[in-house]
C-alpha cells in the first residue's frame, strides 16, 4: 500500500510569508502527527490530529497550526515565517491514537526561509 | 528542557562489531520507548520498541535494553553492517493513552567496512 505522502518536498519562502504543507496518511490511518526536525533540536512534536480533532499539541507558538480533513489528510500552516522556521517538517501516520507502537513517516518537506 | 537525551551525537564502529546507542530520559511517566532509523532525505523508519514492563526486546540483529531505575535505554546492533549507517532516534511515549511522542536529538552511526 502507498506510504505517507508529503507535498511539496522542498519549499523556499521569505520571512513574513506563510506556508501550507500537506500530508496524506496511509490509507486507513486516522492519526496524523507533525514534527519539526532541526540539526540542533532533533525531532520536535508539533501536534497530532485524529479523526479531524487535534488531540495533542507541542510547545510551538500559535503561528503553527494544522487541520485534518474527513479523508484524514492533514495540512500544517505556518504564518509570518521566521528564519528559524527553516527545518525539515515530517508527518507520521498511524491507525490509532494513544498507545501506538509505531508510526509511519513521510519523507518530509524541507522548508527554507530566506 | 530535553526530556529524552542522546548524549552521543555520533558513533563510528567497525563492520561486524557491536554498535551500542544510548538514550536517557527524565520523565518517569514515559511508558513506551521506540527506536527509529533515519537515512538522509528520508523520513524515520520504525526499528524496535519496548514497553516499560520489559527490560529487553530482541528483533534479529537489534536488541533494546531498558533500565527503568536508571531511566536509560540502549540499542545494540550485532553485527553492525555498513547499511546500518544512519541517524538513530530514540523516542518515548507517556502513559495516559495519548500519542505525544518525545524524540531524542539523534545519534549518527557510521559503520566502517
Amino acid at each position: 500500500k502507498a506510504g505517507v505522502t508529503q507535498t511539496p518536498r522542498y519549499l523556499i519562502k521569505t520571512r513574513g510569508q506563510q506556508v501550507t504543507l500537506s500530508c496524506s496518511p496511509i490509507s486507513g490511518h486516522r492519526s496524523v502527527s507533525w514534527y519539526q526536525q532541526t540539526p540542533g533540536q532533533g525531532l520536535q512534536f508539533l501536534f497530532e490530529y485524529f479523526s479531524e480533532t487535534q488531540r495533542n499539541k507541542g510547545n510551538f507558538p500559535g503561528r503553527f497550526s494544522g487541520r485534518q480533513f474527513s479523508n484524514s489528510r492533514s495540512e500544517m500552516n505556518v504564518s509570518t515565517l521566521e528564519l528559524g522556521d527553516s527545518a525539515l517538517y515530517l508527518c507520521a501516520s498511524s491507525f490509532l491514537t494513544g498507545l501506538n507502537t509505531e508510526a509511519f513517516f513521510g519523507q518530509g518537506t524541507r522548508l527554507t526561509v530566506v | 528542557d530535553q526530556q529524552v537525551k542522546q548524549n552521543s551525537p555520533s558513533l563510528s564502529v567497525q563492520e561486524g562489531r557491536i554498535s551500542i546507542l544510548n538514550c536517557d530520559y527524565t520523565n518517569s511517566m514515559f511508558d513506551y520507548f521506540l527506536w527509529y532509523k533515519k537515512y538522509p532525505a528520508e523520513g524515520p523508519t520504525f526499528l524496535i520498541s519496548i514497553s516499560s514492563i520489559k527490560d529487553k526486546n530482541e528483533d534479529g540483529r537489534f536488541t533494546v535494553f531498558l533500565n527503568k531505575s536508571a531511566k536509560h535505554l540502549s540499542l545494540h546492533i550485532v553485527p553492525s553492517q555498513p547499511g546500518d549507517s544512519a541517524v538513530y532516534f530514540c523516542a518515548a511515549i507517556p502513559s495516559g493513552g495519548y500519542q505525544k511522542v518525545t524524540f531524542g536529538t539523534g545519534t549518527k552511526l557510521q559503520v566502517i567496512p
